[in-house]
């Protein structure tokens, strides 16, 4: 079966140490992977997006990288801050495969960063 | 506020009501999505648009979920004879359209509307 699979525990970690989230896919192979960030009670922020023959893509203090072989994607972020507390979610493009338009998501991390 | 808007942001009905959820997507955006998502999970896909049609529909999406964006902009979800199951966060997202059939752009979520059907 067709499975996007992200760390159902919460990740907690250190004022400025880096956080790292792992986004694990089968069966599946995405053009794109996006990440997205939601905080509670709100929608899904987009934060990046990488296509499957770029190998790591950076933004600020956020890096991903998405290895087509693993099945894989990496999100870190740099010298975290409480106010990346959030939960981060994984979103793949299976137009190719399926022919759907729509992303299809992880089930997201919970990043908790500690003062 | 020219992000995605969504009304009401907070509904709660009796099992067997029927609602209706609008969507206003940011307006240049084409392509509106409907989601739903419950606690601890995603948002899984719900319905798809391209201007007024709509493209492609997920098995979620019973025949008591209908959705509707009749002039290419704003959009209505309803749902008839609500289930306590129906009990979820509805999200709509727009993006832009792209070359060829791929979902490439990011995608702009609205704040969602909370369903609870006691």
């Amino acid at each position: 079966s067709q499975k996007i699979e992200q760390n159902s525990e919460a990740l907690n970690i250190q004022e400025g140490k880096t956080a790292t989230l792992t986004c694990n896919y089968t069966n599946y192979s995405p053009a794109y992977l996006q990440w997205y960030r939601q905080d509670p009670g709100r929608g899904p922020v987009f934060l990046l997006l990488i296509r499957e023959n770029e190998k790591e893509k950076r933004k600020e203090r956020l890096k991903v990288t998405f290895d087509t072989t693993l099945k894989q994607s990496l999100f870190h972020i740099t010298a975290s801050q409480p106010a990346d507390s959030a939960t981060y979610l994984c979103a793949l493009d299976i137009s190719g495969d399926t022919g759907r338009r729509a992303l299809t998501f992880g089930s997201g991390t919970r990043l908790q960063v500690q003062p | 506020d020219t992000g995605v808007s969504q009304d009401p942001r907070h509904k709660i009905t009796k099992r067997g009501q029927n609602v209706t959820f609008r969507c206003d997507p940011i307006s240049e955006h084409n392509r509106l999505y409907w989601y739903r998502q419950t606690l601890g999970q995603g948002p899984e896909f719900l319905t798809y648009f391209q201007n007024e049609a709509q493209l492609e529909k997920s098995r979620l999406l019973s025949d008591r979920f209908s959705a509707e964006r009749p002039k290419g902009s704003f959009s209505t979800l309803e749902i008839q004879r609500t289930e306590q199951g129906d009990s979820a966060m509805y999200l709509c997202a727009s993006s832009p359209s792209s070359v060829g059939d791929s979902s490439y752009n990011e995608q702009f979520f609205g704040p969602g509307t909370r369903l609870t059907v006691l």
